[in-house]
């Protein structure tokens, strides 16, 4: 069985700073991980993800993510909030080769303030 | 990677009626799944939607309540049947993606808004 926790149900953070969103799975199988945003009244959006090779991967809208597998973590990171990140951020995990079923995380709301 | 689209976008309802969502993929696509979203909450899983044989439900989650239809590659309906108002939620769609690049990811639809008097 796998799991996904999501630390801090909202998160808060002024314009031009660090963003820090955590996400910690368990995974009796190696992991494929994914990071996926959702904008007001709309779906999901994939920002990056983690299948294998290089650790450290970046999606969309300079957000990055690194796998750590000692941590059994996949926090998200973007350098500089900018007012149009401010959205819920949901962290998953999947099953079988990234393609099968999904396990979310119970979701971050990030605001930023100016 | 796959474009989804979902009809309605948002409906509401009342008690003990049954709505049928739409969920179209804009090329063909071995693995649909619908996923529900309640308020204030994450994504859980209710069935993963085959085509040419029945839907794999989740735990917690039958076929009498939210039959699934996948008629082809491209397309799945869900319906929820008698409603309540604890079925009041946010219904997505999404999609294994095809090709060489993106077959370890799923893509989802703009969601369905159910709102059940």
């Amino acid at each position: 069985a796998q799991s996904v926790t999501q630390l801090g149900s909202h998160v808060s953070v002024s314009e031009g700073a660090l963003v820090l969103l955590r996400c910690n799975y368990s995974s009796s199988v190696p992991p494929y991980l994914f990071w996926y945003v959702q904008y007001p009244n709309q779906g999901l959006q994939l920002l990056l993800k983690y299948t294998t090779g290089a650790t450290l991967v970046k999606g969309i809208n300079g957000f990055e993510a690194e796998f750590k597998k000692s941590e059994t973590s996949f926090h998200l990171t973007k350098p500089s909030a900018h007012m149009s990140d401010a959205a819920e951020y949901f962290c998953a995990v999947s099953d079988q080769g990234g393609g099968n079923k999904l396990t979310f995380g119970t979701g971050t709301q990030l605001k930023v303030e100016l | 990677s796959a474009v989804i689209s979902q009809k309605p976008s948002r409906d509401i309802c009342q008690r003990g009626t049954s709505l049928t969502i739409q969920c179209q993929v804009d090329s063909q696509v071995t693995m649909m799944f619908w996923y529900r979203q309640q308020p204030g909450q994450s994504l859980t899983l209710i069935a993963t939607a085959n085509q040419g044989s029945e839907a794999t439900y989740e735990s917690g989650f039958v076929i009498d309540k939210f039959p699934i239809s996948r008629p082809n590659l491209t397309f799945s309906t869900l319906t929820v049947s008698n409603m309540s108002p604890e079925d009041s939620s946010i219904y997505l769609c999404s999609a294994r993606g095809s090709g060489t690049t993106s077959t370890d990811t799923q893509y989802f639809g703009p969601g369905t808004r159910l709102t059940v008097l």
